[in-house]
């Protein structure tokens, strides 16, 4: 089957400690994303990779960094200098950059001890 | 920055037929999607326009005008599933940009 993973569906983050959220997609996808959703707001972009070793800033991205070291993977960090990561992370694929569909993973729910 | 607006809720019964309206004010266009949303899931693609005009998907019709920067999307035969929330998304370049969706709830 193909589509989008990503674990865990719930993560819990204790203070000024670092966690990595994985994104794993097997659409053979150029393109990957990441999102955040909170309550009331629409998604709000993290960081996107339009092709494997490069990656771009999205408009929300300080406390976060990411990697994209293979095609299928694009993990995201979520650093102890975000002071406010309780939200729902949602990963996303398309073909490439261009007009195509974004098509989006189950989520992850990170919440704050 | 991006503009995108749309109600927050809206309720309807079962049967009927609601719109859902998305006004946007971007600095580029090229092209606006709907996703659907239930609650604690993934947003999932629902229609596609780049042009004016409306576009036809079984129960689901989305229609672009961009012009006055506006969609919506028709949802006809509503049943009870089709409660959840609708995004809607505008692309500039290579980015999307969301509006904060809208809560579609379906009574019996």
């Amino acid at each position: 089957d193909g589509g989008i993973t990503q674990s865990p569906k719930y993560l819990f983050r204790k203070e000024g400690q670092n966690v990595t959220l994985s994104c794993e997609q097997n659409l053979n996808h150029d393109a990957m994303y990441w999102y955040r959703q909170d309550p009331g707001q629409g998604l709000r972009l993290i960081y996107y990779s339009q092709i494997v070793n490069d990656f771009q800033k999205g408009d929300i991205a300080e406390g976060y960094s990411v990697s994209r070291e293979k095609k299928e993977s694009f993990p995201l960090t979520v650093t102890s200098a975000q002071k406010n990561p309780t939200a729902f992370y949602l990963c996303a694929s398309s073909p490439g950059a261009g007009e195509e569909t974004q098509y989006f993973g189950p989520g992850t729910r990170l919440l704050v001890l | 920055g991006q503009n995108i607006d749309q109600p927050t809720e809206m309720t309807a019964t079962e049967g009927a037929i609601v719109q859902i309206n998305c006004t946007y004010q971007t600095s580029g266009f090229n092209g606006l999607f709907w996703y659907q949303q239930h609650a604690g899931e993934a947003p999932t693609f629902l229609s596609y326009n780049v042009l004016d005009g409306l576009e036809e998907k079984g129960r689901f019709s989305s229609f672009l005008s961009r012009s006055k920067g506006y969609s919506y999307l028709l949802l006809k035969e509503l049943q009870m599933k089709d409660s959840a929330s609708y995004l809607c998304a505008v692309r500039v370049r290579h980015k999307l940009s969301f509006g904060a969706g809208t809560t579609v709830t379906v009574r019996a």
